[in-house]
């Protein structure tokens, strides 16, 4: 198995336009989460789904930020606007287990 | 409110020695930890993990011990190497929410200097 894929692996755009951001969780794995890295708060969930479902997404920072999973092999993390503060690095982690999960490469998106 | 917190943003040991790395929790509920490795450019991996019901993990370099009482867990790498550059991040669950929901750390970066 490739593992967890995600792209872009980078994305620069400018203040204002709309970005998304794309993952193919492992086959079989039936929850998926999606993370932001930044320096100050380390890794802050954004939202989770468990098959296919959005179970909890209270991490999601503000109304800009909305999340899909149209079936269990893709699901996508968009922002819209997108703001310089947006700028992170976003990582995308499926799981079959409670107690592991397996990290994408990361996508880092720089917001100018 | 950070309920998974790694007061060490970065931690610097010769190569050979013992690497600390310290994480400290607040939510009594979690019953689950676990450390994640992460190189640059790539994205976490897991390490090694502990349950409460335990106080001490051990895979071969790699050692976490927990303190429930202290709510505070470490990861004990001996002897270090310099591929052990990285940083570590510790992560908390509670097991009874039934949601895979992991809280982590702000990160510890580990350099293992040769």
């Amino acid at each position: 198995d490739a593992g967890v894929i995600q792209s872009p692996r980078h994305e620069v755009t400018e203040m204002g336009q709309e970005v998304t951001l794309r993952c193919k969780p492992i086959s079989g794995h039936n929850s998926l989460f999606w993370y932001r890295q930044t320096m100050m708060r380390g890794l802050e969930l954004l939202i989770y789904f468990n098959n296919n479902v959005p179970i909890d997404d209270s991490g999601m920072p503000e109304d800009r930020f909305s999340a899909k999973m149209p079936n269990a092999s893709f699901s996508t993390l968009k922002i819209q606007p997108s703001e310089p503060r947006d700028s992170a690095v976003y990582f995308c982690a499926s799981s079959s287990r409670l107690n592991e999960q397996f990290f994408g490469p990361g996508t880092r998106l720089t917001v100018l | 409110d950070q309920q998974v917190k790694q007061n060490s943003p970065s931690l610097s040991v010769q190569e050979g020695r013992i690497s600390i790395l310290n994480c400290d929790y607040t939510n009594s509920m979690f019953d689950y930890f676990l450390w994640y490795k992460k190189y640059p450019a790539e994205g976490p991996t897991f390490l090694i993990s502990i349950s409460s019901i335990k106080d001490k993990n051990e895979d071969g370099r790699f050692t976490v011990f927990l303190n429930k009482s202290a709510k505070h867990l470490s990861l004990h790498i001996v002897p270090s190497q310099p591929g052990d550059s990285a940083v570590y991040f510790c992560a908390a669950l509670d097991s009874s929410s039934n949601t895979g929901k992991l809280i982590f750390g702000q990160g510890t970066t580990l350099q293992v200097k040769p």
